[in-house]
């Protein structure tokens, strides 16, 4: 059963840097591509980019280029930093394993609040 | 981008009955190689994360109750509820899975 786990801080506070890490069990991060999303609060879903273990990375261009998606296989680990976070960063953040043909959103992480304040 | 547009915004069914959820996208997500509809669909219950029920518009992710069906194609997709249980409440999303950056639909939710 493929299983993913995201870990981080519950609050960070504007300016800084948000990291967070998604653990994965169950399936090799070698052998599948893996995404963030977020989620505001009330608000819908929204795709912030992925990654493939080699170093391919796609990311959200209307997100600008404020976040970074890395990959640790010694770990099976996938790690998303966002800078100079605002309020508007403000969200429950999702790790996804996209399927291996299609790209649909097959697995999901059971999300990590992230709240912007000082 | 691609954009989603789904309708209603909410809606009220009664138990038992039928739930048609619509999505539109900016542009054709038939992708002419396989011949399938880049489209997915997502029940997102309170406190949960989104759940896969369909993907290429009409395909039932494995273990998802058959009340549950995808239908559409090119820029015009329904996602339909055969007879609403009351498990059934909840946000459903349409994706679409054909380019970059992939985008949802702001969100359909379903009450009793």
């Amino acid at each position: 059963q493929v299983q993913l786990q995201e870990s981080g801080p519950g609050l960070v506070k504007p300016s800084e840097t948000l990291s967070l890490t998604c653990t994965v069990s169950g399936a090799s991060i070698r052998s599948y591509y893996w995404s963030w999303l977020r989620q505001p609060p009330g608000r819908g879903l929204e795709w912030i980019g992925y990654i493939f273990y080699g170093g391919t990375t796609n990311y959200n261009p209307s997100l600008k280029s404020r976040f970074t998606i890395l990959a640790d296989t010694s770990k099976n680990q996938i790690s998303l930093d966002l800078t100079s976070v605002t309020a508007a960063d403000t969200a429950v953040y999702f790790c996804v394993r996209q399927a291996p043909r299609g790209n649909h959103f097959d697995y999901w992480g059971q999300g990590t609040l992230v709240t912007v304040s000082s | 981008d691609i954009v989603m547009t789904q309708s209603p915004d909410s809606l009220a069914v009664s138990l038992g009955e039928r739930a048609t959820i619509n999505c539109k996208s900016s542009q054709s997500i038939l992708y002419n190689s396989n011949n399938k509809d880049w489209l997915a669909w997502y029940q997102q219950k309170p406190r949960q994360p989104p759940r896969l029920l369909i993907y290429w518009a009409s395909t039932r992710e494995s273990g998802v109750p058959d009340r549950f069906s995808g239908s559409g194609s090119g820029t015009d997709f329904t996602l339909t509820i055969r007879s609403l249980q009351a498990e059934d409440v909840a946000v459903y999303y349409c994706q679409q899975h054909y380019t970059t950056p992939w985008t949802f639909g702001q969100g359909t939710k379903v009450e009793i």
